[in-house]
């Protein structure tokens, strides 16, 4: 099966800084990576996904990579805010989904 | 409000005593789907639904039962729970997949299950 690996596992950066998130996977038939954002307490929320047939994807702050012939994608979030903090997930997807281990990133006021 | 819904949200049970975690979408979604979330192993996939009546082992099926006998209640059973499934379950629903294509998938708030 697929393998999805994170890194890095823990994150702070200042305030205003970028943050940028790594993930790797193995089954090149993985066709669809969504980032998630879950709150504590909360069930995780989408907040940047990309297919296997763009390279890149940018939504305001958050900005989304993917090298299919390397098998990694990376989120990289600009002019970080401390509302950005959060434990972030990669996942990787054909019709089954796998997940990343997770980041918990803290940004620092 | 367009939601996943899941119940209970806390449940605290003994070994072996059969146990229902409903999930409930509103969305007229076609894709749904069970996790658990354990410290440091991120989310695991348990079992997937594309349709009414079509359900597929995820990662870790073992222990667990599901159905989807409507589209948008999709239960998850385990019929002799054991410590090691104390976890944070979560339930999602996706509008897709249409063909090859997958799409954003939305959470329920989560069941904390503690198996003693």
């Amino acid at each position: 099966g697929e393998n999805v690996e994170q890194h890095p596992s823990t994150l702070s950066v200042q305030e205003g800084d970028s943050a940028v998130i790594k993930c790797t996977y193995s089954d090149s038939a993985s066709n669809y990576f969504p980032w998630y954002k879950q709150e504590l307490g909360k069930g995780p929320q989408l907040i940047i996904d990309i297919r296997s047939n763009v390279g890149e994807k940018k939504d305001q702050r958050i900005a989304v990579t993917l090298n299919k012939t390397a098998k990694h994608f990376s989120l990289h979030i600009t002019e970080t805010q401390p509302e950005d903090s959060a434990v972030y997930f990669c996942a990787a997807s054909k019709n089954q989904f796998y997940f990343g281990t997770g980041t918990s990133l803290t940004v620092i006021p | 409000e367009a939601q996943v819904t899941q119940n209970p949200r806390y449940l605290i049970t003994v070994t072996g005593k059969k146990l229902t975690v409903t999930c409930s979408q509103n969305m007229n979604h076609e894709y749904m789907s069970w996790y658990r979330q354990d410290p440091g192993l991120g989310l695991r996939q348990i079992y997937y639904s594309m349709n009414v009546e079509v359900t597929d082992k995820g990662d870790v099926p073992e222990g667990y039962k599901v159905s989807r006998k409507e589209k948008r209640n999709f239960p998850l059973i385990l019929e002799s729970p054991s410590p090691n499934q104390t976890s944070l379950y979560f339930c999602a629903s996706s509008l897709g997949p249409k063909g090859r294509l997958l799409y954003e998938q939305y959470f329920g708030p989560g069941t904390r299950l503690t198996v003693t």
